[in-house]
């Protein structure tokens, strides 16, 4: 069975900031890794997703993710955060060899102060 | 782009009563899942749909039924609301089910049984 965590439920962060959110997972198989965003009222998007190859992803909006396999994380990360950037950032996991089921954490709400 | 419709985007309804939670998407997905979002336990999958009239269980499908009639639309059926089902509903689809694919999220449904 696959899982994953996400610590922080809440981070506030000044405008122009760097912010990352954290994401931990755990499988006992190779995994997929997603990061989805939901802005206020709307359904979730995809901002990024690791498949294989390169362990640093580059997603929409200015966002990356690191796959770190040793830490079992997939942290995402913006140099400098806007006001439009407010909104709730979800992690998902999917393990590989098995039909379509993806994991979702339990989400992080970003906060961006002016 | 791909576009995912939810019939409601606000319900009430009464405990007792049968609900119908409509989901259409317009890009030919095979898969399509309903979703339940509720604060500080992310999304939970009820069930998902590989399949015209092919359907799986999720995480929590105690209290749910879905029906697949169509490729493009999934419904989510409450056979008896009760109160512990008020929640924000989330209909997605993708393309396959290949654990790799991105799934595109409808607005949601924010539902509340009194």
């Amino acid at each position: 069975a696959q899982s994953v965590t996400q610590l922080d439920s809440q981070v506030p962060v000044f405008e122009e900031a760097p912010v990352e959110l954290r994401c931990n997972y755990s499988s006992s198989v190779s995994v997929y890794l997603f990061w989805y965003v939901q802005y206020p009222n709307q359904g979730l998007q995809l901002l990024l997703k690791y498949l294989s190859g390169s362990t640093l992803v580059k997603g929409i909006n200015g966002f990356e993710a690191e796959f770190n396999k040793s830490q079992t994380s997939f942290h995402l990360r913006k140099p400098s955060v806007h006001i439009s950037d407010t909104a709730e950032y979800f992690c998902a996991v999917s393990a590989s060899g098995g039909y379509q089921k993806v994991t979702f954490g339990t989400g992080t709400k970003l906060q961006v102060i002016p | 782009d791909v576009k995912v419709t939810q019939s409601s985007r606000y319900l009430v309804k009464r405990t007792g009563e049968k609900v119908f939670l409509e989901c259409v998407q317009d890009m030919d997905h095979e898969n399509m899942f309903w979703y339940r979002q509720d604060p500080g336990l992310g999304l939970r999958l009820i069930y998902f749909s590989y399949d015209v009239k092919m359907k799986e269980k999720g995480d929590i499908p105690e209290g749910y039924s879905v029906s697949r009639e169509k490729k493009e639309r999934f419904s989510l059926i409450l056979e008896s609301a009760s109160t512990n089902q008020t929640s924000m509903y989330l209909c997605a689809s993708s393309y396959t089910g290949a654990v790799q694919e991105t799934q595109y999220f409808g607005p949601g449904t924010r539902l509340l049984v009194l």
